[in-house]
């Protein structure tokens, strides 16, 4: 089985702050997913990173592959109180990490 | 436009009965999957279908039974309910993925099942 550890757990920060979150494994994967969970809803892709080293970014969000693909981070720019939810980070082999919550205050 | 939808939203019962919920996408996809999320939000795949056929069946008690009538649907039936098993539930679809990457999943709201 392949884990993946996210850290911090718990996050809270004010608006406008910068942060961030990350996943790691021991194991390689081939690709790997970031995820955002709101409270009462199901998880929503953000992105995949296939290449090691691959660097992403989504508006304010920027997401990292490591070199060796086997750790990830994800980068928040100027966080607002909308980026409040569960991250989670998710592997190959439908292997999900325990998710970093982070909320953001006004 | 709902691309995977659940039913029912919110589930109570009680210990030992059965009960079901269903699950349907209209995003064209062919691998569907049955998550449960504990009260720790930690998401753990417990079965997956691709094209009807059983893919993937993790660890889970044989009172849990998937089923597939067609490409977009998959059901899950509880047997013998336990206090154990209240948890969120979420069904989830995407396209093969075969053993090389990971699927792009799409996930519906979530079933949250509450035994007393």
């Amino acid at each position: 089985t392949q884990l993946l550890e996210q850290s911090p757990q718990f996050l809270s920060i004010q608006e406008g702050e910068n942060l961030t979150v990350y996943c790691n494994s021991s194991s390689v994967f081939s690709s790997l997913q970031w995820y955002r969970q709101e409270p009462g809803e199901g998880p929503v892709l953000l992105v995949t990173v296939v290449t090691g080293g691959e660097v992403k970014k989504l508006k304010r969000l920027t997401f990292q592959f490591g070199d060796a693909r086997k750790d990830s981070s994800l980068h928040i720019t100027a966080a607002q109180p909308g980026d409040t939810g569960l991250y989670l980070c998710a592997g190959s082999m439908l292997t999900f990490g325990g998710g970093t919550r982070l909320m953001v205050k006004p | 436009d709902t691309a995977v939808s659940q039913t029912p939203k919110y589930l109570v019962t009680q210990m030992g009965n059965d009960k079901s919920i269903k699950c349907e996408q209209n995003l064209g996809h062919d691998t569907m999957y049955w998550y449960k999320q504990d009260s720790k939000k930690f998401l753990k795949i417990m079965f997956s279908y691709n094209n009807k056929e059983l893919i993937i069946n993790e660890t889970v008690p044989n009172r849990f039974s998937p089923k597939s009538p067609d490409k977009a649907h998959l059901n899950l039936h509880i047997n013998s309910l336990e206090l154990g098993d209240s948890a969120v539930y979420f069904c989830a679809s995407s396209h093969f993925y075969g053993l090389a990457g990971g699927p792009e999943q799409f996930f519906g709201p979530g079933t949250r099942l509450t035994v007393l």
